[in-house]
């Protein structure tokens, strides 16, 4: 149980297009999804909270209007880089929180993302 | 604010023998969940275990283990008869337990870890 997918794994784009990234619960319902960034040998940034049904909270120095975060159902979060650049390459990864209990979060296998 | 810290960027160890990662962090919550994660070269995030504050037992899953002191702040992960596909990159987490919290995680920087045939 709690498997996490993400689509599509790989985009490459061309500077000043918008792309979209998907993240899904497969076998739980999750009112709390999280979105990172990692760059090489790094650890995870936390980019945003997204919740259920209302406005994402996104940590200090993440441009909110840069990257657009819907959670329109309990199993669907997205994550919109708009007006892509070369700066904005990364490897993004969700994650879902399963309530209750120890509150763990299950990871998604990530998306990298190649702007030209 | 809380700090978690993984002071051994890179470890090494044999083939079947046993080694420990260090995590310590910082906090003045007295309740709150810790984590360790591995993230293999195919970059998926693996929770390898997780610990209660509350629990003063450590946990165990298999091969790994936690040695947790609450006093000390120090959250290590043992790995016992370690296998090849040990090796990755070795996450430590801290999460708040406060209901009111945002549920977010705290990552240290990380611990890569390789392991010699």
């Amino acid at each position: 149980g709690a498997v996490v997918s993400q689509h599509p794994s790989w985009v490459i784009c061309k500077s000043g297009t918008s792309v979209k990234i998907e993240c899904r619960s497969l076998d739980f319902q999750a009112t709390t999804m999280f979105w990172y960034r990692q760059f090489p040998k790094q650890s995870l940034m936390l980019m945003a909270t997204s919740n259920e049904g209302s406005k994402a909270t996104y940590e200090q120095g993440v441009e909110k209007d840069k990257f657009l975060i819907n959670h329109a159902s309990l199993t669907l979060s997205t994550l919109t880089v708009t007006s892509a650049h070369p700066e904005d390459s990364s490897f993004y990864i969700c994650s879902a929180r399963v309530p209750g209990g120890a509150e763990t979060q299950y990871f998604g296998p990530g998306t990298r993302l190649l702007v030209l | 604010a809380q700090t978690v810290t993984q002071s051994q960027p890179e470890m090494s160890v044999q083939e079947a023998e046993t080694v420990t990662l260090s995590c310590t962090y910082d906090t003045s919550e007295s309740d709150y969940y810790l984590f360790w994660y591995k993230q293999p070269p195919s970059r998926q995030m693996i929770l390898v275990i997780r610990q209660e504050a509350y629990k003063q037992q450590n946990a165990t899953e298999n091969r790994f283990s936690v040695n947790f002191q609450k006093a000390a702040k120090s959250f290590s992960l043992k790995i016992s008869d370690s296998q090849l596909g040990d090796a990755a990159m070795y996450f430590c987490a801290y999460r708040s337990a406060m209901t009111s919290g945002t549920y977010k995680y705290i990552f240290g920087t990380g611990t890569r870890l390789k392991v010699l045939a």
